[in-house]
């Protein structure tokens, strides 16, 4: 079946700083891919997404490309804030834009000033 | 524009006693999903509807698990009986449907069995 694997928090960096978070899928057609932000105490709010291959999806400075050939769809940031504390969610959708997503385990992001 | 509304936000319960949980889409979104969130893990679907219709339940556990979206509208969740490894959040969300990608969450519902 399908899945998405995240890199593992948590992720501690310094404002400023370059951020990626990792993720890779394994599906067995050409699906969506999503990032989504939990702010704490908040719900899942979509970040980004891309919806075929080398499309680049972008939001508030973060960035992911759709890499086909490697099934990565990494998350980045050229300065981070400390208000990007969160965790972000990487996840996959097979089909057509009503079906459930896949999601990553989640990656908890701790920024420091 | 109101968001995806949960109630309620927080329940404590002992184990085989029933619980439910209410969800409220967005206005006009006709597609609504309900996931599973452990502690430490992504969302995982629990079911999904079509207006009043289920159409995908794969993955609803339904010896205990049941869920009812009467007029296409609200949606209640059900566990009789609870058991300890039901402690998680319960997630609903909803989306336009075929036409939109974006689905949007509600902040959940924190079960606590004891």
């Amino acid at each position: 079946g399908d899945s998405v694997t995240q890199m593992e928090g948590p992720v501690t960096l310094s404002e400023e700083a370059f951020l990626t978070i990792n993720c890779t899928y394994t599906a067995t057609g050409y699906p969506s891919l999503f990032w989504y932000v939990q702010y704490p105490g908040e719900g899942l709010q979509l970040l980004l997404k891309a919806t075929k291959a080398d499309d680049k999806g972008s939001n508030k400075g973060f960035e992911a490309t759709y890499r086909k050939e490697t099934t990565s769809f990494h998350l980045e940031k050229g300065s981070v804030q400390v208000s990007d504390s969160a965790v972000y969610f990487c996840a996959l959708r097979e089909g057509g834009g009503a079906d459930g997503l896949t999601f990553g385990k989640g990656t908890h992001l701790i920024i420091q000033p | 524009e109101a968001g995806v509304v949960q109630s309620p936000r927080y329940k404590i319960i002992e184990k085989k006693q029933p619980v439910a949980f209410w969800c409220n889409p967005i206005s006009g979104h006709n597609t609504l999903y309900w996931y599973l969130q452990n502690l430490g893990q992504g969302p995982e679907l629990l079911i999904r509807y079509e207006n009043e219709e289920a159409v995908d339940d794969s993955q609803l556990p339904k010896d205990r698990f049941s869920a009812e979206r009467l007029k296409g509208v609200d949606s209640t969740l059900k566990i009789q009986p609870a058991e300890l490894g039901d402690s998680a959040v319960y997630l609903c969300a909803s989306s336009l449907g075929r036409s939109s990608y974006e689905q949007y969450f509600g902040p959940g519902t924190r079960l606590t069995v004891t």
